[in-house]
């Protein structure tokens, strides 16, 4: 089946520093995957859709300057929370689709900023 | 644009007993369907998913799911409730006015589904 991975499952670090999250597609190749946060209690918001050799596209309202993503290859995409401050504590997920009706999802990364 | 409503953020079933948990979506073009369901602290895994094709769906863990258009339903069951069913369940409409996995899934706000012994 399609896996999807992610490093690493929780991160803590102190407020204005900077902390990378990956998403593998270990069994399959990946144009695009998409990155989602998630709040105690919450549902899943969609942050941004990441295409592998062009720009991400951002929902309205999300930094683009403070959540960098960069697709490197067909297998993985990062992303990078900027000058973490206390209020970007989550859980943040990322999606994959291995072909064209389904998407699945990492395991999820825990971000604690101090 | 697709929208997606989940009826009831906590649903408390008897081991045993039935499960039902409700979703109804909003979309101006054919849509595809998901289930989902997250165990604490991780990923969503795929329950089950409608995709224009038979409107009763079955999937994992006997989940199965009706695609009714006349009432924008996708309501998830189960006969009989596990234990280790206990978990949160998202319905999810594909966003995109075309369907397909590659682009972005609007989800619902969840339901917390608790299994009494």
């Amino acid at each position: 089946g399609a896996v999807v991975s992610q490093h690493p499952s929780w991160v803590i670090c102190k407020s204005g520093t900077s902390v990378k999250i990956e998403c593998r597609s270990l069994d399959f190749q990946a144009t695009t995957m998409f990155w989602y946060r998630q709040f105690p209690k919450q549902s899943l918001m969609l942050m941004a859709t990441s295409n592998e050799g062009s720009k991400a596209t951002y929902e309205q309202g999300v930094e683009k300057d403070k959540f960098l993503i960069n697709h490197a290859s067909l297998t993985l995409s990062t992303l990078t929370v900027t000058s973490a401050h206390p209020e970007d504590s989550s859980f943040y997920i990322c999606s994959a689709p291995p072909g064209t009706d389904t998407q699945y999802f990492g395991p999820g990364t825990r971000l604690t900023v101090l | 644009a697709q929208s997606v409503t989940q009826l009831g953020s906590h649903v408390s079933v008897s081991e045993g007993a039935l499960v039902l948990l409700r979703c109804n979506y909003s979309s101006s073009v054919p849509p595809y369907l998901f289930w989902y369901v997250q165990y604490p602290n991780q990923g969503l895994q795929l329950l089950l998913k409608y995709t224009s094709a038979a409107t009763l769906v079955k999937g994992i863990n006997g989940f199965e799911a009706e695609f009714k258009k006349s009432e924008t339903s996708f309501h998830l069951t189960k006969p009989s409730a596990h234990m280790s069913d206990a978990a949160e369940y998202f319905c999810a409409v594909s966003g995109s006015g075309y369907g397909g996995a590659t682009n972005k899934l609007i989800f619902g706000t969840g339901t917390l589904l608790a299994v009494q012994p």
